[in-house]
């Protein structure tokens, strides 16, 4: 049974900085692409970033580019977004998800964690 | 520029079919895009992706109500059978050059 397990959300100030964690297991993690998207309160879903299998290679959106990194341990099955410079605008809901194979949707969904911006 | 459109609501009764829209934005008809559920207070779900021609192949555990189907620029997913736990948000997603794109997002409510 594929798992995805969120970590490291919690509360913080305008301009410092957090880093989520995503547990994987149920699958051969180091094989698959893996995304980060995020849900505002009351709001719709908005994709954040994503890393393919190896790490090689990054995406991220224009609303946290230079700003945000994605990276991965495949030695731990484990999915990172470190954040930084925060913005009250980045308070969500965070989800790591596992890409769908020969796509860029993804097929196994976190249940999420929370990132609140607040002074 | 890549976007999907979706209607912000839809509601049908208990027993009945419903079908929810995805539009493509101009130019990108023949993209696939995927379907996803998100019911109250949980994360999302994913049911299925769906080509421009209306072949889909749906996720685990993805009843036969739900199915999907395609005309030109538009997405379709239709739910028949209707039950309460599909009261939920649905939505449809995208991606092209690097980008992923969400539409913003369905909410269906069953009477």
């Amino acid at each position: 049974e594929v798992q995805l397990l969120e970590s490291g959300g919690g509360l913080v100030q305008p301009g410092g900085s957090l880093r989520l964690s995503c547990a994987a297991s149920g699958f051969t993690f180091s094989s698959y692409g893996m995304t980060w998207v995020r849900q505002a309160p009351g709001k719709g879903l908005e994709w954040v970033s994503n890393i393919i299998d190896s790490g090689a290679s990054t995406y991220y959106a224009d609303s946290v580019r230079g700003r945000f990194t994605i990276s991965r341990d495949n030695s731990r099955n484990t999915l990172y977004l470190q954040m930084s410079r925060l913005r009250a605008e980045d308070t969500a809901v965070y989800y790591c998800a596992k890409d769908l194979e020969g796509t860029s949707s993804s097929d196994y969904w976190g249940r999420g964690t929370l990132v609140t911006v607040s002074s | 520029q890549l976007v999907l459109t979706q209607s912000p609501s839809a509601s049908a009764s208990l027993g009945a079919s419903v079908r929810l829209t995805c539009t493509l934005s101009s130019g990108h008809n023949t993209y696939t895009i995927a379907w996803h559920q998100q019911r109250p207070q949980k994360g999302p779900r994913y049911l299925m992706k769906l080509n421009s021609d209306g072949g889909h192949s749906k996720g685990d555990g993805i009843p036969d109500r739900f199915s999907g189907s395609s005309s030109g620029a538009e997405r379709y997913l239709t739910i028949s059978s209707l039950q309460s736990e599909d009261e939920a948000d649905y939505y449809c997603q995208t991606w092209g050059s690097g980008i992923r794109v969400f539409g913003g997002g369905t909410k269906l409510t069953v009477l």
